[in-house]
């Protein structure tokens, strides 16, 4: 059971906009920064959002972030083939003392 | 570029000992916080433990704790992770991870990543 909560999977048709949830609580995405991965399986994860909302160098504008209270999404829009991984959502936890995951969201392109 | 290479992983048994090594190279090794995440088959991705720059701190997983210590030498730019005690639940692909400063508390992410190192405990 992972500390944040992600929907297991997501899916949408290239060009389409979809969304990706991440519940937590005080304890963690309340109070401190969100971050995104992106993992296709087989090679390195990679940040796509850190610090609830900006984007490394690199990563395209399709992809955003958002926080509010102790919840957190990622967006992204104009969907492509290529985006089809898993999506980790990941914060710091002050009770825990440590990095927390969320659970990933498998994202299927149609 | 940034570029993290484990080794280290392979085949132990149950109750036994392995000992995990990154190498970083195409940055100051010494000015940033390192990190160990794993993924289990089929599992998502799970942080295992992080180091601050000059070793000063370091900090587990309530599921490693006391059977995993983290370590580094900055002189060699690589870190460890001493893994005892292994249980099939520690079968996992294991990464290493680059922060973005010094610490790895609330602020810091893992900014660059290496391929991983296969670790399976099965007797």
């Amino acid at each position: 059971q992972s500390v944040l909560t992600q929907p297991p999977s997501a899916s949408g048709t290239p060009g389409q906009r979809v969304t990706i949830s991440c519940s937590g609580s005080s304890s963690n995405i309340g109070h401190n920064f969100v971050h995104w991965y992106q993992h296709v399986p087989g090679s390195a994860p990679k940040v796509l959002i850190y610090g609830n909302n900006q984007r490394p160098s690199g990563v395209p504008d399709r992809f955003s972030g958002s926080k509010s209270g102790t919840s957190a999404s990622l967006a992204i829009s104009g969907l492509r083939s290529e985006d089809e991984a898993d999506y980790y959502c990941a914060s710091w936890d002050d009770s825990l003392t440590g990095r927390v995951f969320g659970g990933g969201t498998k994202l299927t392109v149609l | 570029d940034v570029q993290l290479v484990e080794s280290g992983g392979g085949l132990v048994q149950p109750g036994r000992s392995l000992r995990l090594s990154c190498v970083g190279s195409g940055f100051s090794f010494d000015k940033y916080a390192m990190h160990w995440v794993r993924q289990g088959p089929g599992r998502g991705l799970e942080w295992v433990s992080s180091i601050s720059w000059g070793s000063g701190s370091s900090a587990y997983a309530d599921s490693v704790r006391g059977r995993f210590t983290i370590s580094r030498d900055n002189a060699r730019n690589s870190l460890y992770l001493q893994m005892s005690n292994l249980t099939p639940e520690d079968t996992a692909l294991y990464f290493c991870a680059k922060d973005v400063g010094y610490f790895y508390d609330n602020g810091g992410y893992f900014a660059d990543w290496g391929q991983g190192t296969l670790v399976t405990v099965s007797s």
